[in-house]
């Protein structure tokens, strides 16, 4: 899973409480990812990172958070968990991300997440 | 929104044959196009990229990409029971290189 590391890999939790998931990376990437997969829909972009301190929110951010202090981690928290954010949860970095070139993006090994 | 057409199969096949997977995507300004494998309950590992228009090799797998008609293919020759998987074709936007995902094809490889 190329230096990618995700914790907890599996999560029960209640609705209403918050939620932090963790993704570490040892690759020294400057550009980190966070998707959920569910059913139907594939992979969507929650948010994502291209530096310490800086993110920006994807396709389906409402709900959640992130924060990233050091460049190999980057948090995803759900500030009060709903049923609907019962997905599995992956991590992906990348090396480049310039405007005029695009690189692979790897994944870590995926956090299930599930909220009663 | 960018939107990654997939069929989602599943798609069938014998073993030996060959799997032709296809994704269609909405935005002319893409620019690369990945295809993932996933095995069930497994993470995306990379399969292929393909940046310019035509054919890529790689062993029994090839990608085409047309970019006229904002097509891109995988073509598995001699597919393998162990090919048996769900394929996520992914198209690159070079702003933070962005990925837009198809919802994936579940293909299967019958002995």
């Amino acid at each position: 899973d190329a230096g990618i590391t995700q914790s907890p890999r599996h999560k029960v939790t209640e609705t209403g409480t918050p939620v932090t998931l963790r993704c570490h990376q040892t690759e020294n990437h400057r550009y980190m990812y966070w998707y959920r997969q569910d059913p139907g829909h594939g992979l969507r972009l929650i948010h994502y990172s291209y530096g310490v301190k800086d993110t920006d929110k994807g396709e389906v951010s409402d709900g959640y958070s992130v924060s990233r202090s050091k460049t190999e981690d980057f948090l995803l928290t759900l500030e009060s968990a709903t049923s609907s954010q019962t997905s599995v949860y992956f991590c992906a970095i990348s090396e480049s991300g310039s405007l005029i070139s695009t690189d692979t993006q790897y994944f870590g090994p995926g956090t299930r997440l599930t909220v009663l | 929104q960018k939107e990654v057409e997939q069929n989602s199969g599943p798609l069938s096949v014998p073993e030996g044959a060959i799997a032709s997977l296809n994704c269609t995507y909405s935005d002319r300004g893409s620019q690369s196009f990945f295809w993932y494998r996933q095995y069930s309950g497994k993470s995306p590992e990379l399969i292929m990229s393909i940046y310019s228009n035509g054919d890529k090799e790689d062993g029994r797998f090839t990608a085409q990409l047309n970019k006229a008609s904002q097509y891109v293919s995988l073509l598995i020759r001699d597919s393998q029971p162990s090919d048996s998987a769900t394929y996520l074709c992914a198209v690159g936007s070079g702003n933070f290189n962005k990925f837009y995902f198809g919802s994936g094809t579940k293909l299967n490889v019958k002995p």
